[in-house]
């Protein structure tokens, strides 16, 4: 089956700071990759996505690039805010049935 | 408009009871899942449901079973919960695996 494996937290960071969460991944076949960042206290939601080799997903400042090669997807921003502290979790997603294999999340900490 | 329901948000119940979760989305997907996250944060799916049916059944317990009278509504019943049920479980749906899911906001069930 899949893996995922993200860098360790906690991320802690100063406002504006740059951004990089590191994903590696293994999976059958060419996987759909996701970004899923989950707030306190909230459930996860869709960060960002990318279904082939290249793409790259952006949304809310926030990028990530599919990279075939080294099979990751490292989610990057340049200027970090104080709302953007969060768990933010790797998902590959492969196979016939495209269930995402969660990563074990990145929690990220920016302080003002 | 919420898009994923769930109900009740907190839980907290004895040793040996059966307690009940409900789910409802609004988005008119077809597909709705349970999933379970520990207290570090990792993620497993317990089940899936397309259409009212059964399609995926990970290993959990019997005593975990779900229930999903048509495509907008999935519950999850437990019978004689024990201390390690105690998690936050999330419910999902997706119309399409390749635009991923939109979770619930979570039941944050405590077992004591």
């Amino acid at each position: 089956g899949d893996s995922v494996t993200q860098m360790e937290g906690p991320v802690t960071l100063s406002e504006e700071a740059f951004l990089t969460i590191n994903c590696t991944y293994t999976a059958t076949g060419y996987p759909s990759l996701f970004w899923y960042v989950q707030y306190p206290g909230e459930g996860l939601q869709l960060l960002l996505k990318a279904t082939k080799a290249d793409d790259k997903g952006s949304n809310k400042g926030f990028e990530a690039t599919y990279r075939k090669e080294t099979t990751s997807f490292h989610l990057e921003k340049g200027s970090v805010q104080v709302s953007d502290s969060a768990v933010y979790f790797c998902a590959p997603a492969s196979g016939g049935s495209y269930i995402p294999t969660f990563g074990r999340g990145t929690s990220l900490i920016v302080h003002p | 408009d919420t898009a994923v329901s769930q109900t009740p948000k907190y839980l907290v119940t004895q040793m040996g009871n059966d307690k009940s979760i409900k789910c409802e989305q609004n988005l008119g997907h077809d597909t709705m899942y349970w999933y379970k996250q520990d207290s570090k944060k990792f993620l497993k799916i317990m089940f899936s449901y397309n259409n009212k049916e059964l399609i995926i059944n990970e290993t959990v317990p019997n005593r975990f079973s779900p229930k999903s009278p048509d495509k907008a509504h999935l519950n999850l019943h437990i019978n004689s919960l024990e201390l390690g049920d105690s998690a936050v479980y999330f419910c999902a749906s997706s119309g399409s695996l390749l635009y991923g899911y939109t979770f619930g906001s979570g039941t944050r069930l405590t077992v004591v």
